[in-house]
């Protein structure tokens, strides 16, 4: 089993603030990596899916950056909103291999 | 409306009585998957299949079986339940060349 590491487990910010967790993923065989958001009592949504190393992608609020040669990904949200709290988790595919492999997610409280 | 649904939603079973949870894509989608969610444990992927009738193990496939005989569904089958299978089952089907995971609303299982 690939091992798919999420830090910090969890997370408080202040409202307004901007803040960043991280994925570290084997860095070897890469084929892509997977940012999900999952909001309490509702199931996962993807954010993004990144492929190439020094990849960026932006949705709103959020981005997020890609490093395959060294095996990392950070997620960043600029100025937290409260509708920001969610358990975020990144997901692994080896080149090669259907199968997705998941971290243990970063949960995220926006304090109001 | 594009969606994953699953059937049924929750489930309280007795040890050993055999259950299926649905799985229904409306997206086309050529590829379909079931997840465990455990405490602390993340997402796991039991079982995947990139087309009818093409499926494979994921990371924790004892004690499951899938079936993929047409590309719309994908049921997960539990032939002889135990208590250690109880848990929080998604399906998700995949979208395009990364397989960007669409998720299920979840299958709460609990097995006496």
């Amino acid at each position: 089993i690939l091992n798919v590491e999420q830090s910090p487990q969890s997370l408080h910010v202040q409202e307004g603030d901007s803040t960043n967790f991280t994925c570290s993923f084997p860095s070897s065989n890469f084929y892509a990596l997977h940012w999900y958001r999952w909001e309490t009592a509702k199931s996962p949504e993807a954010l993004f899916v990144m492929t190439l190393n020094g990849d960026e992608k932006k949705k709103g609020r959020i981005s997020a950056t890609l490093n395959t040669k060294e095996g990392y990904s950070y997620l960043y949200i600029k100025g937290s909103q409260p509708e920001d709290s969610a358990t975020y988790l990144c997901a692994f595919r080896h080149f090669g291999n259907e199968k997705l492999t998941f971290g243990t997610g970063t949960r995220l409280t926006i304090i109001p | 409306e594009a969606q994953v649904t699953q059937n049924p939603r929750y489930l309280i079973t007795v040890t050993g009585k055999k259950l299926t949870v649905t799985c229904s894509q409306n997206m086309n989608h050529e590829y379909m998957s079931w997840y465990r969610q455990d405490p602390g444990l993340g997402l796991r992927q039991i079982y995947y299949s990139m087309n009818v009738e093409v499926t494979d193990k994921g990371d924790v496939p004892e004690g499951y079986k899938v079936s993929r005989k047409e590309k719309r569904n994908f049921p997960l089958i539990l032939e002889s339940p135990s208590p250690n299978q109880t848990s929080l089952y998604f399906c998700a089907s995949g979208m395009g060349r990364y397989n960007e995971q669409f998720f299920g609303p979840g299958t709460r299982l609990t097995v006496l």
